[in-house]
């Protein structure tokens, strides 16, 4: 199986500070990489898909990038409803394995 | 609009069994994969289980293989997990998913609300 490790596990910003994620793939994965917001009780939002693809409707303050092992989800100006996990999923073979988490939380 | 609404959970004993169902509506469900992924308690996600369209291709998470099947009734756009012995490690807030385009890989888009599931004596 994929081993997907995502750092930090959680991450202290302030809003309008930029911030970045990063996931790394045991093994290449090409591009396919994806992100979820998740707040707590709430089911997971689908955010970007093939690494670097916006899904409708997700503001542009988001943004991935990265390929083959190594990804990173940045968002350039938080605002106050980012304050959330966040989790990177590979999607390149079956079990289709997250990263831990990343927790962001207001400083 | 797309909808999932997942039912089926609640308290188990250790060893025995329960069946997930997720209703959809707002697309042709035949036409997408779908999957279950749970959360255990205070814990991150775990993909548990996927199926094909057509319901030809099934897969699985090695911590439930060969005690969850997964299966779908495209007339009644159903999908179902049938647990079996049931353990601790298995208790979660299981979610139904939906891919968000026509492949395995392009991500899971759409997600039930989610059902617990309290394996407990």
């Amino acid at each position: 199986d994929i081993q997907m490790t995502q750092s930090p596990s959680s991450l202290s910003a302030s809003v309008g500070d930029r911030v970045t994620i990063t996931c790394r793939a045991s093994q290449t994965i090409s591009s396919y990489l994806n992100w979820y917001q998740q707040k707590p009780g709430k089911a997971p939002k689908f955010l970007i898909y093939a690494a670097s693809s916006l899904q409708s409707g997700v503001p542009s303050r988001f943004s991935g990038s990265g390929s083959g092992t190594d990804f990173t989800l940045t968002i350039s100006s938080l605002q106050p409803e980012d304050f959330a996990t966040y989790y990177c999923q590979q999607s390149s073979s079956v079990p289709h394995t997250f990263g831990q988490g990343t927790k962001l939380e207001i400083k | 609009e797309v909808q999932l609404l997942e039912s089926g959970g609640g308290l188990v004993q250790p060893g025995g069994s329960l069946r997930l169902s997720c209703a959809a509506s707002g697309f042709t469900f035949s036409t997408y994969a779908m999957s279950w992924v749970r959360q255990a308690p205070g814990k991150g996600l775990e993909w548990v289980s996927a199926i094909s369209g057509n319901g030809g291709n099934t897969y699985y998470a090695d911590s439930v293989k060969g005690r969850f099947t997964i299966s779908r009734d495209n007339s009644k756009n159903t999908l179902s997990l049938q647990m079996n012995s049931l353990r601790g490690d298995d208790t979660a807030v299981y979610y139904c998913a939906k891919t968000a385009g026509g492949s395995w890989r392009s991500g899971w888009g759409d997600w039930g609300q989610g059902a617990l599931v309290t394996v407990s004596s």
